[in-house]
């Protein structure tokens, strides 16, 4: 069965670090993966997804995750964080056409 | 192009009292789907609407939940009778295409959710 865990529920950077948020799934088919966010009072915005083009997939607001199966992994990661970036960050997979999701992980960033 | 639309944004109501969510989805998606987040936990699917046909409906908790989506356009979820578990946030997405292949890659478009308080 399809299952997706995030590690770490808050995440604290300061403005201009790398931002890492961790994802592992498990999955008995070729996954398709998928990373959203969620700003506060908003809904939930596609970051990027995974869907077996390319390992290395490039979202939006410079955004990338990078799959790899070895490591059942699909990392979010921001090379230099923004004020603008706090928010929560959500891992998915899908399972027929629902998605699975992780628990979220809240993105705090501090100047 | 409007987004997914989602009313009421909040609800409190008292235990045993009905409610009733409503999702517009973007125009021409044929695919409706609800979650729900339970606070602490996980977006939790409920069920997935393939025009007015109930595709999927293995998540929905009990029997206490209807969901409708009248002539394949917007959809309705009523909990009734509401219970204090029923509090959370519900999600309405929806995507455009059809076929199986489609549907599991397909990005699923989220509205802003209706917060549901049970007292």
């Amino acid at each position: 069965a399809q299952s997706v865990t995030q590690l770490g529920s808050h995440v604290s950077v300061s403005e201009g670090a790398l931002v890492l948020l961790r994802c592992n799934y498990s999955s008995s088919v070729p996954p398709y993966l998928f990373w959203y966010v969620q700003y506060p009072n908003q809904g939930l915005q596609l970051l990027l997804k995974y869907t077996s083009a390319a390992t290395l997939v490039k979202g939006i607001n410079g955004f990338e995750a990078e799959f790899k199966k070895s490591e059942t992994s699909f990392h979010l990661t921001k090379p230099s964080a923004h004020m603008s970036d706090a928010a929560e960050y959500f891992c998915a997979v899908s399972l027929g056409t629902a998605l699975i999701f992780g628990k979220g992980t809240t993105l705090s960033v501090s100047s | 192009e409007a987004g997914v639309t989602q009313f009421p944004s909040h609800s409190v109501i008292e235990k045993g009292q009905t409610v009733t969510l409503r999702c517009d989805p973007i125009s021409g998606h044929d695919n409706l789907y609800w979650y729900r987040r339970v606070m602490g936990k996980e977006i939790k699917f409920l069920l997935h609407f393939v025009k007015e046909s109930k595709q999927d409906e293995s998540g929905m908790p009990n029997n206490r939940f209807l969901a409708e989506r009248t002539g394949g356009t917007y959809s309705t979820l009523k909990v009734q009778p509401a219970e204090l578990e029923d509090s959370g946030v519900y999600f309405c997405a929806s995507s455009q295409g059809s076929g199986m292949l489609a549907g599991l890659q397909e990005t699923q478009y989220f509205g802003p959710g209706t917060r549901l308080l049970v007292l």
